[in-house]
């Protein structure tokens, strides 16, 4: 069974940085693209960020370009989001997605449970 | 981008009932169309994906039609359990894009 969890996070000042981590069990992690999904509290949903299997391809929303970095380790079977320069905006519940087609990016066939990123002085 | 409108926003309706949510995507995304079900305080769930596939697990009750700008998926016979926020998201195009999500509450 597949099962995505997700740490990391926190209260933070505008301006501030902070790391979440995804761990995930259940599938071949390294054959899977991988994304990270966020929700503003009240809010829909909005696709922050994805990468490749082997983390060779990334792709990232507006919004967070230049200030979010994507990345994966795949020998210790982990997913990593690095916010720096954080904004009121980013204020959201971060989900850890993976995608459904191996190589693929199309559909999220699982989501974590989420984690709470609020960003506030 | 590709702007995903779901109609309406919020559907009142009765256990029982047939329920038809309404997907429209501001330019064609081929068949890579996926419906997602939310409920309080959970993460969302699959329920569908290249427009009609069910995913593993999900009822019968669910099915999803459509093709090019326009899409929709229905419910046939609302169950208690179904009282959720119902999502469509594009995986054509990058940015990746989700609707704003129709929420479906008791009658």
């Amino acid at each position: 069974e597949v099962h995505l969890a997700e740490s990391g996070g926190d209260l933070a000042q505008p301006g501030g940085s902070l790391r979440l981590s995804c761990a995930p069990s259940g599938f071949s992690f390294s054959s899977y693209a991988m994304s990270w999904v966020r929700q503003a509290p009240g809010k829909g949903l909005e696709w922050v960020s994805s990468i490749g299997g082997s983390g060779g391809s990334k792709y990232n929303a507006d919004s967070v370009t230049g200030r979010f970095t994507i990345s994966r380790d795949n020998s210790k079977n982990m997913l990593y989001l690095q916010m720096t320069s954080l904004r009121a905006e980013d204020t959201a519940v971060y989900y850890c997605a993976k995608h459904g087609d191996p190589y693929g990016y199309d559909h999220f066939d699982s989501w974590g449970q989420g984690t709470l990123v609020t960003v506030s002085s | 981008e590709i702007v995903m409108t779901q109609s309406p926003a919020t559907l009142s309706v009765s256990p029982g009932e047939r329920v038809i949510f309404s997907c429209r995507a501001s330019h064609g995304v081929n068949n890579n169309l996926a419906w997602y079900q939310q409920k309080p305080g959970q993460a969302p769930r699959l329920l569908i994906s290249g427009v009609s596939t069910r995913a593993t697990g999900v009822p019968a009750r669910f099915s999803g039609s459509g093709s090019g700008t326009e899409f929709t998926l229905t419910i046939s016979s609302l169950q208690s359990e179904d009282f959720a926020v119902y999502y469509c998201q594009q995986y054509n195009n990058w940015p990746r894009t989700f609707g704003q999500g129709t929420k479906v509450e008791i009658k």
